[in-house]
């Protein structure tokens, strides 16, 4: 078990630019989750994958945000025309989302290391 | 709707202190609670989870009690360590929908020798 991956783990790039993140979740876990930490905050939920549909999206996932997971493994997410007030860390986190034996592991969620955004 | 409180930081304590860090919540139903440690430049860790009233998580001995009455899951640890010094997250989950996690703001702790 490898653990929840993402690439790049920095990204600086210019207003306007677009970005692209990558989030390999745990092998096997069907739900893949974004969120967004800004200094000093807690992470805020952006949205939701089971298995390859997204099921839910935050408010905060403005019209230049999209997720796509396809075949259900691995996820992306893009920012078009990025603003500074997107700078932030954008965490994915992965669960199985079912019992596990004597463990319920139905809403345990496992984050990966992040991607830190910064917009100049 | 959900949301969760956490005592404000930072805290900065002694080795081999105790440690107290409060957490309340308010959300419909019974959801499931979590803290979570992040270390510097690191994502987030699952410390402990509860996922019923008077349900104890503990882990690294750090503990944390489900407290329907109180809706509180305060964590705890009798003897802290340097290497404990990390910001530490309490969250819910209310087991329904999409189990998206809703989290306080972090409680930043330093533990000096």
């Amino acid at each position: 078990d490898t653990g929840v991956s993402q690439d790049p783990r920095h990204k600086i790039t210019k207003r306007g630019q677009n970005v692209t993140f990558r989030c390999d979740p745990i092998s096997e876990h069907n739900r893949l989750y974004w969120y967004r930490q800004t200094l000093g905050q807690g992470p805020e939920f952006l949205t939701y994958f089971q298995n390859e549909a997204q099921l839910e999206k935050s408010r905060l996932l403005s019209d230049r945000f999209s997720a796509e997971r396809p075949k259900g493994s691995f996820s992306t997410l893009e920012i078009q025309r990025t603003e500074q007030g997107d700078s932030a860390m954008y965490l994915c986190a992965s669960s199985l989302g079912r019992l596990a034996g004597p463990k319920d592991e139905t809403d345990t969620q496992y984050f990966g290391p992040g991607t830190r955004l910064t917009v100049l | 709707g959900d949301s969760v409180t956490q005592m404000e930081g930072p805290v900065t304590l002694s080795e081999e202190a105790f440690l107290t860090i409060n957490c309340t919540y308010t959300a419909t139903g019974y959801p499931s609670l979590f803290w979570y440690v992040q270390y510097p430049g690191e994502g987030l860790q699952l410390l402990l989870k509860a996922t019923k009233a008077d349900d104890k998580g503990s882990n690294k001995g750090f503990e944390a009690t489900y407290r329907k009455e109180t809706t509180s899951f305060h964590l705890e640890k009798g003897s802290v360590q340097v290497s404990d010094s990390a910001v530490y997250f309490c969250a819910l989950s209310r087991r329904a929908g999409s189990y998206q996690l809703t989290f306080g703001k972090g409680t930043k702790l330093s533990v000096i020798p």
